[in-house]
C-alpha cells in the first residue's frame, strides 16, 4: 500500500517568507509526527497528533512554527517569517495508534532558506 | 547530558566483519528501544525494536538491551557494503509520552 507522502520534496525560499509543508499519512494511521533533521544531526521532535486529541506541541522551536491536521488525516506544517536556521529536512511519520511503536517515515521535505 | 547518545563515527569495518553500534540513554524508565537505518538523502527505516533485557535476533541483525546499564546495541554480522548508512538509536520513554527521542546517529562504512 501507499506509504507516507510529503510535498514538496524540495523548497527554496527567501528569509522572511512563509512556507507550508504537507504530509499525507498512511491510511488508517491515527498518529502523526513531525520531525526536523539538520545536516549531520539526529531527528528533532516537533509536534505529535493523535486522533482528535489536542496535539503535543512541546517540540516546536518558536511561535513561528505551527501545524494542523484536518479530518484526522493530512497535516500541514507552517513556518512563518522563515530564518536561515530553519533550513533542514522536515520529516513526517505516522503510526497505527498511540500504542503502536513502529513509525513509518515519509521521504521528507528539504527546506532551504536563503 | 543528552537523552540518547551515540558515537558519531564513522565506524569502518571490512566486508564480512561484525559491526557493533552502541547507544546509551538517560531515562531509567524508558520502555521501548529502536534502531533505524538511514541511507544518505533518504528517510529513516526501522530495522529492529527491542523491549526486554537480552538479545533479539533478526537475520544478520542482533539488538542487545541492558536496562540496568542503560545501553542498547546493534550488531550486524557479515557486514555488507550495502549496510553502509547512518544508524539512529531511538528511545520511547514515559517522560516523553509517545514521542521517540533520537540519538544523532552513527555512520557505518563497510569496506569491500
Amino acid at each position: 500500500g501507499a506509504g507516507v507522502s510529503q510535498s514538496p520534496s524540495n523548497k527554496v525560499t527567501e528569509k522572511g517568507k512563509d512556507v507550508e509543508l504537507r504530509c499525507d499519512p498512511i491510511s488508517g494511521h491515527t498518529a502523526l509526527y513531525w520531525y526536523r533533521q539538520s545536516l549531520g544531526q539526529g531527528l528533532e521532535f516537533l509536534i505529535y497528533f493523535q486522533g482528535n486529541s489536542a496535539p503535543d506541541k512541546s517540540g516546536l522551536p518558536s511561535d513561528r512554527f505551527s501545524a494542523e491536521r484536518t479530518g484526522g488525516s493530512v497535516s500541514t506544517l507552517t513556518i512563518q517569517r522563515t530564518q536561515q536556521e530553519d533550513s533542514a529536512v522536515y520529516l513526517c511519520a505516522s503510526s497505527l495508534g498511540p500504542a503502536a511503536d513502529t513509525q513509518y517515515f515519509g521521504p521528507g521535505t528539504r527546506l532551504t532558506v536563503l | 547530558q543528552k537523552e540518547v547518545e551515540q558515537n558519531s563515527g564513522p565506524l569502518s569495518v571490512p566486508e564480512g566483519a561484525i559491526a557493533s553500534l552502541n547507544c546509551t540513554y538517560s531515562d531509567r524508565v524508558s520502555q521501548s528501544f529502536f534502531w533505524y537505518r538511514q541511507y544518505s538523502g533518504k528517510s529513516p527505516e526501522l530495522i529492529m525494536s527491542i523491549y526486554s533485557n537480552g538479545d533479539k535476533e533478526d537475520g544478520r541483525f542482533t539488538a542487545q538491551l541492558n536496562k540496568a546499564s542503560q545501553y542498547v546495541s546493534l550488531l550486524i554480522r557479515d557486514s555488507q557494503p550495502s549496510d553502509s548508512a547512518t544508524y539512529l538509536c531511538a528511545v520511547k520513554t514515559a517522560e516523553y509520552g509517545n514521542k521517540l527521542v533520537f540519538g544523532a546517529g552513527t555512520i557505518l562504512r563497510v569496506k569491500s
